[in-house]
């Protein structure tokens, strides 16, 4: 089964600085990845998704991502950070054989002024 | 275009009661996942179904929980006689007819707490 690891669990950066979260997935095949953001108390919002092609994704919010295949890695970027992006972020992973998903667990970014 | 709905928003239980979650997908949704986030910690995969039937249940404890997502209504999460360790946001996502890799859009969650 496949499975993800999202090795900060909490980041810190001041408002205007790039970000760059780090995920590793681990799976046999070519995998489905997604990355979700969840703000306090609310559910989780599509952030972005890679299926196939390019492998630099882009997304809402200014956010992108980029596959890496050799790396096993899926790392999520923004090159300036807004204080509302302060939240929680999950990426996780799917098979291709089937629609379950499994998250990592998350990292906690907060904004600094 | 409603998004996937979830109820009660916020549920109060004593130990040993039950707790019954709703999940209603977004229209022209056929699949439903549901998962459980523990404080502190991220989503843990419970169980995936269909209209009338289940899919994967890999992730559901062995007793007291259940799921069912019937031809007409909601999806329902079941919780028998409920204990603290109970205690967590529930989420709800659909997505539609599956093909892998679909999207799934969650709702907003059910924060279940047990006294």
């Amino acid at each position: 089964a496949q499975s993800v690891t999202q090795p900060d669990i909490h980041i810190t950066v001041s408002e205007g600085a790039s970000l760059e979260l780090r995920c590793n997935y681990s799976y046999g095949a070519t995998p489905y990845l997604f990355w979700y953001v969840q703000s306090p108390g609310q559910g989780l919002q599509l952030l972005l998704k890679y299926f196939s092609g390019d492998t630099l994704v882009q997304g809402i919010k200014g956010f992108e991502a980029e596959f890496k295949r050799s790396q096993s890695s899926f790392n999520l970027r923004k090159p300036s950070v807004h204080w509302s992006d302060a939240a929680e972020y999950f990426c996780a992973v799917g098979a291709y054989n089937n629609n379950d998903m499994r998250f990592g667990a998350g990292t906690r970014l907060t904004v600094k002024p | 275009n409603a998004g996937v709905m979830q109820n009660p928003r916020h549920l109060v239980r004593r130990r040993g009661q039950e707790a019954r979650l709703r999940c209603s997908p977004m229209k022209g949704h056929s699949h439903v996942y549901w998962y459980r986030q523990l404080p502190e910690e991220g989503l843990k995969f419970m169980v995936y179904l269909q209209k009338e039937n289940i899919i994967d249940e890999s992730g559901m404890p062995k007793e007291r929980f259940s799921a069912e997502f019937p031809k007409e209504g909601p999806s329902i999460l079941r919780i028998q006689q409920v204990v603290r360790g109970d205690s967590a946001a529930y989420f709800c996502a659909s997505s539609p007819p599956a093909k892998a890799g679909e999207t799934q859009y969650f709702g907003p969650g059910t924060r279940l707490l047990v006294l």
